[in-house]
């Protein structure tokens, strides 16, 4: 089936620091690849996306790129601030069972301290 | 952007008894809803999806007579979790999205936590 796996928290940077966040997946057919971010006491909101292979996601300075080759989708970011502290969710959504599924991650927490 | 919300946000409640949670898309018609579950830690696991008007598909080792879900309108879906005990104690949390406007993209509430004494 299809699955997400991405790096055990949490990750604890200074503000400025340079962000890698990875991110692999398994999945049949073509995947479209997520990520998402949760702040604290708020639901998931949309981060960026990645429809195809090659493709590139971006949003408020995080990058992420849709690598067949290598089945990844690493969330980068060249330089976090503070308020960037929160709990990101990779995830890729695919045909499972006969219809378009989302599978998640288990979820990062990324604290930046001043 | 799109705008879920969900009610009541937290609850607390006795074994055996149910509760009802509800899932709303406050400017946007959401042809179909999804409800999650999280555990701590843990990622979102899927429990079942829900298109407007009919029954919900639920996953594979979720219970329907337990979590029952009703997608009345395009804008609202309610979950209700029959006879709750301790063990359904979790973070639940819906999901919407619109095969019309937002074909790719999800919109989630802010979870309701779950708790049972």
């Amino acid at each position: 089936g299809n699955s997400v796996t991405q790096m055990e928290g949490p990750v604890t940077l200074s503000e400025e620091a340079f962000l890698t966040i990875n991110c692999t997946y398994t999945a049949t057919g073509y995947p479209s690849l997520f990520w998402y971010v949760q702040y604290p006491g708020e639901g998931l909101q949309l981060l960026l996306k990645a429809t195809k292979a090659d493709d590139k996601g971006s949003n408020k300075g995080f990058e992420a790129t849709y690598r067949k080759e290598t089945t990844s989708f690493h969330l980068e970011k060249g330089s976090v601030q503070v308020s960037d502290s929160a709990v990101y969710f990779c995830a890729l959504r695919a045909n499972s069972g006969g219809y378009q599924k989302v599978t998640f991650g288990t979820g990062t927490k990324l604290q930046v301290i001043p | 952007g799109a705008v879920v919300s969900q009610h009541p946000s937290w609850v607390i409640c006795k074994s055996g008894t149910s509760v009802k949670i509800e899932c709303r898309s406050l400017d946007f018609q959401a042809t179909t809803m999804f409800w999650y579950r999280q555990f701590p830690k843990q990622s979102l696991m899927l429990m079942a999806t829900s298109n407007e008007g009919s029954k919900a598909t639920y996953e594979q080792g979720v219970e329907k007579d337990k979590f029952l879900i009703n997608h009345a309108s395009l804008t609202l879906s309610t979950l209700t979790v029959t006879s709750a005990h301790p063990e359904d104690s979790s973070f639940y949390i819906c999901s919407a999205r619109s095969e019309v406007v937002f074909t790719d993209t999800q919109y989630f509430g802010p979870g309701t936590r779950l708790t049972v004494l």
